[in-house]
This record gives C-alpha cells, structure tokens and sequence, in this order.
C-alpha cells in the first residue's frame, strides 16, 4: 500500500496568514493527489484534485502543488472558516489512501 | 443535484456483521469513470478508506479489511451496499459513503455513526 505522510500534524496560525502543509508518498504518484478539509462533525469537502486543480466553488486563496512523491497544499491568507483539519489522499492505485490529518488551529 | 445518504444500524454488538446501504441521487453508477467509495473515521482519528465499486462492477477493498469486506451495488434503485463482518469495539467509526468521477470524491453522504458495544 501506498503511505502518505503529511507535515505538520498540527499548525497554529492567525488570520491573514499564508499557511503551507506538505504530503509525502511513499511511492511515486504523478499527480494523482487530492485534498480534503474537514470541519469538526462535517463531511470531507473537496479542495483541491489533480495536485492543482481547484473544485469548483473553492476559493482561490487555496492552492496545490508537486508531482511525484511530494505535495503541498498552500492557503494564501487564512480567513476564519479555513480553521479545520486537512487531509490528502492518494487515487493513483488502490487501495487509496489518506494522510494522517493536518490540524490547523487558529493562534 | 448530487447527494448521497448512508442508512444502517447505529450500534451493533461485536462478532456481528455490518451492513450499511448507501442510496444516491443525481448521477448514474452506469457512467464511464463512475465510482462509490465507503471511507470510515473513527471518532478523532483519520479517514481511512475501505473498499470502491465502480462503474463496471469492479470492486477494490484496503488490504486490512479485505477478508471482511464485502460491497455490491443496485443499479436500479441507485444503492451501494458494505458489509463488514466480524464488527468489534475498535471498529465504531462514522462510515462516509463518497462519490467520485475519475478524480477525487467530490460528493460524501454526511455520515453515519456506527458504535460497537455489547
């Protein structure tokens, strides 16, 4: 199975703040890497598909990055709804697989 | 529009089976590229994801969980259905049945809690 890892597991930031989160795999992947936020007691909601596509209705202030093994998911000025936990997933064979979570609490 | 809306037991006891149905609207599991995922989080842990059934019938299931996993779709009444057997205490989770169309799951259901306790 392919492993993800992301960095950090939690991040303090403030609003107004450009955040960076980074997703490793173990294995090669293209840019088959997705991103996720969720709010606490919510669904999963797709940002971010293809490593840099933006789903439609997202703001523009997230953006995704990398190819290969290596990925980063940056929000250019945190606003207050942007304080959730983050995922990234891997759909380039199955089983996909998730990263641990990335916690971004507000500072 | 899309949705999704998972239905089953809230609480099962251990050594039972699980069967959770998820039921669609909006899209056809027909569709080329077509798939419903089941992805389950245990309460204040990750996502983890557990089995997909696409478009043609083909079925792929986390390598953990594969001996006890089993999932099946109905095309006519547009339902997915997972069953996990063998359920114990470190199975409670909130199970997410998703949708997705070659890349990411752009649509989830809102979740159903499952708790195992005797």
């Amino acid at each position: 199975d392919i492993q993800m890892t992301q960095s950090p597991s939690s991040l303090s930031a403030s609003v107004g703040d450009r955040v960076t989160i980074t997703c490793r795999a173990s294995q090669t992947i293209g840019r088959y890497l997705n991103w996720y936020q969720q709010r606490p007691g919510k669904a999963p909601k797709l940002l971010i598909y293809a490593a840099s596509r933006l789903q439609s209705g997202v703001p523009s202030r997230f953006s995704g990055s990398g190819s290969g093994t290596d990925f980063t998911l940056t929000i250019s000025s945190l606003q207050p709804e942007d304080f959730a936990t983050y995922y990234c997933q891997q759909s380039y064979t199955t089983p996909y697989t998730f990263g641990q979570g990335t916690n971004l609490e507000i500072k | 529009q899309v949705t999704l809306r998972e239905s089953g037991p809230a609480l099962v006891k251990p050594t039972q089976t699980l069967t959770l149905t998820c039921t669609f609207s909006g899209f056809s599991l027909s569709t080329s590229g077509m798939s419903v995922s089941w992805i389950r989080q245990p309460p204040g842990k990750a996502l983890e994801w557990l089995a997909l059934i696409d478009w043609n019938d083909d079925k792929y299931f986390s390598t953990s969980l594969k001996t006890r996993l089993t999932i099946s779709k109905d095309t006519s009444k547009n339902q997915v259905v997972l069953t996990m057997t063998n359920m114990g205490p470190v199975d409670t989770a909130t199970f997410y049945c998703a949708r997705s169309l070659y890349s990411g799951y752009d649509y989830w259901g809102q979740g159903a809690l499952v708790t195992v306790s005797s």
